[in-house]
């Protein structure tokens, strides 16, 4: 089975520009999770989806943060407009049910100008 | 304020010694999870554990909901268990969101 997948690896944004970030689940899992980690806050969930319901969007990251998970196997993490304090690594998990080992993604570091 | 408290921060072990991580929450919690972060970066999800103990291998984590913590034990640890060890929770009131402790950072020598 492959593991779950994002792309890009890297992303290098100005200050403004609208990215979308993209993220494949493992093949049969029901939850997904986007997280963000930088050094200061260290890792925040954004957004958690289960069996591509919105669950959890993440409070405080609403305004400018819109996940979604348009079919099972492929979801999208869009950031409108950036700022340079959204720099940090964004990470993509998914579990087959809620409580199951999440599997990660190797993250998008994403740089804001 | 900061609802993880995890501790230590920081950690040097000798191979083949023990480790006790601790994580301490300022609120009431429904479940919570442990995970360990690779030095590269790479993120791996250890124990989802809502109470009691949980064992895998040389890591058994312990939460006691009432006394709001849970720990995260290692025994005889070895060099690839370097790396950092985040713990998070999920608030009682409901799935809310994880909140995430800072991390015990571990380094263990030969």
């Amino acid at each position: 089975d492959a593991g779950v997948t994002q792309t890009p690896r890297h992303e290098v944004a100005e200050k403004g520009q609208t990215i979308i970030l993209k993220c494949e689940p493992v093949s049969g899992h029901n939850d997904l999770f986007w997280y963000r980690q930088t050094k200061i806050q260290g890792l925040e969930l954004l957004s958690y989806f289960r069996s591509k319901s919105l669950m959890e969007d993440g409070g405080a990251f609403k305004d400018r943060f819109k996940a979604e998970m348009l079919n099972s196997s492929f979801s999208t993490l869009k950031i409108q407009p950036t700022e340079p304090k959204d720099s940090a690594v964004y990470l993509c998990a998914s579990s087959r049910d809620r409580g199951d080992t999440q599997y990660f993604g190797p993250g998008t570091r994403l740089l804001v100008l | 304020g900061q609802q993880v408290q995890q501790s230590p921060a920081s950690l040097v072990l000798q191979e083949g010694e023990n480790a006790e991580l601790q994580c301490n929450f300022s609120t009431s919690l429904n479940s919570m999870q442990w995970f360990y972060q690779r030095p590269e970066g790479s993120l791996v999800s250890l124990f989802y554990n809502p109470s009691g103990t949980k064992q895998s291998g040389r890591l058994t984590s312990t939460t006691v909901i009432k006394e709001r913590r849970s720990s995260l034990h290692i025994s005889s640890s070895q060099i690839t268990d370097s790396g950092t060890y985040l713990c998070a929770m999920e608030p009682g009131t409901g799935y809310q969101n994880f909140y995430f402790g800072k991390g015990t950072s571990l380094t263990v020598i030969p």
